[in-house]
């Protein structure tokens, strides 16, 4: 059973496009973050809830919105694509006391 | 502010080589120290963390608080330990970000 899963795999769109990544896990983790891995594969945080509230937010693009209907799921929607959004984009979770447990990762290609 | 560092962005080696991945970090706490490891298109997942004091695969890292590093070494490398390695901090701020080095590839030649 995968811990952390994430849809889809791969994404490829056009710019100006709005996309949505979707983000669950069966951990019963209270935390869950949004990474992205640029092409030189620095990986970088983005958003962090924890029980559906917001506690981290890395001077992201206000086109990036993350939601959190409940504490299992975090999706992450993207308004008015650009180029320098293709990335990966990992969701990962965590409980107490526990690693960071990251999903297989979004590629998203922005043509 | 939190801050590691990977001073390699790759590094390769024979099989049977001795490797290790250079890993220093900038916090004023006391911080908890990971090591990640990325296989190709696959996921991200632990490897080693400073408190467990374990060997993971032959790996292992020592935490040098006074040097602020967190090197991780293998005596022995092997072809399937070709990857990505990211080293990791968390500190005890809030909501437990955790900051990444930027990546060290290690490629282990036959």
């Amino acid at each position: 059973d995968t811990a952390v899963s994430q849809t889809p795999k791969y994404l490829v769109t056009q710019m100006g496009n709005d996309k949505s990544i979707k983000c669950e896990q069966n951990l019963g983790h209270d935390t869950m973050y949004w990474y992205k891995q640029d092409s030189k594969k620095f990986l970088k945080i983005m958003f962090s809830y924890n029980n559906k509230e917001l506690i981290i937010n890395e001077t992201v693009p206000n086109r990036f919105s993350p939601k959190s209907p409940d504490k299992a799921h975090l999706n992450l929607h993207i308004n008015s694509l650009e180029l320098g959004d293709s990335a990966v984009y990992f969701c990962a979770s965590k409980g107490v006391g526990s690693p960071l447990h990251f999903g297989n990762g979004t590629r998203l290609t922005v043509t | 502010a939190q801050r590691v560092t990977q001073p390699e962005k790759l590094l390769s080696v024979f099989k049977g080589a001795p490797v290790e991945l250079k890993c220093n970090y900038s916090y004023s706490g006391s911080p908890e120290l990971f090591w990640y490891v990325q296989y190709s298109r696959q996921r991200l997942q632990l490897l080693l963390r400073h408190i467990s004091r374990e060997s993971i695969k032959g790996f292992t890292a020592d935490l040098n608080k006074g040097e602020t590093s967190f090197h991780l070494k293998k005596p022995f490398a092997q072809e399937e330990d070709s990857a990505m390695y990211y080293c990791a901090l968390r500190g005890e701020a809030a909501g437990n970000k955790l900051t990444f080095g930027g990546g060290t590839r290690v490629l282990v030649k036959p």
